[in-house]
């Protein structure tokens, strides 16, 4: 079992909806969480930090977490076409001295 | 943010040869990391980068290959050895900011290698 797991993709969603980005993770006792958004070419820019189950949001993106379940989500509303990257999930592994684990990516495609 | 810069930021190497990127960090940070990203995949952890000791090198990446570098709290060295066409891929360095168990990482722009 992968220690962090996405959806590939791609997940395409028309403009203006609701995208939703699922991740979930094998170590019960990781404590950190984050979502990074990667265009073609570029590096990881990071979107969201979680690290207290529930939801956090930040403008167009709410993060969720729940550790009970081990899953992380993040989600956009009112998804534009500029949204359309990779996003990738990450973890700190317990005792992990703030090292990342990332999962594979899931590819967002948003269209007109 | 950090700002961090990348050098080079591409390059073409024969095999058998060795290159070395250099990472730049406009501020002091406590924490450095080396990543690859090969064609396709996500992103892996080669080693934690450490100020004044040996480098703390991930299951499967071995300091003979993967020579590191830190001189100091702004600057690093990713040495690629004795390169061989598997070693194409995307090196990022990145650095962790904040407290220990909080930290968020920032990634510079990366260096794309490609070995023929």
């Amino acid at each position: 079992q992968k220690e962090v797991e996405q959806n590939s993709g791609p997940l395409s969603v028309p403009e203006g909806a609701i995208a939703s980005l699922n991740c979930t993770y094998s170590d019960r006792g990781s404590q950190s969480f984050f979502w990074y958004r990667q265009y073609s070419g570029k590096s990881p820019e990071l979107i969201m930090s979680i690290y207290s189950n529930g939801d956090k949001e930040d403008g167009r993106f709410t993060a969720q977490l729940n550790k009970a379940s081990q899953y992380v989500s993040l989600l956009i509303r009112d998804s534009q076409p500029s949204d359309s990257a990779t996003y990738l999930c990450a973890v700190t592994p317990p005792g992990g001295y703030n090292k990342l684990i990332f999962g594979a990516g899931t590819r967002l495609a948003v269209h007109p | 943010s950090a700002v961090i810069s990348q050098k080079p930021s591409r390059d073409i190497c024969q095999r058998g040869t060795s290159l070395t990127i250099q990472c730049q960090v406009d501020s002091q940070v406590t924490m450095m990391f080396w990543y690859r990203q090969q064609p396709g995949q996500s992103l892996t952890l080669i080693a934690t980068a450490n100020q004044g000791s040996e480098a703390t090198y991930e299951s499967g990446f071995v300091i003979d290959k993967f020579p590191i570098s830190r001189p100091n709290l702004t600057f690093s060295t990713l040495t690629v050895s004795n390169m061989s066409p598997e070693d194409s891929s995307i090196y990022l360095c990145s650095v962790g900011t904040g407290g220990s168990g909080t930290d968020t990482q920032y990634f510079g722009p990366g260096t794309r290698l490609t070995v023929l």
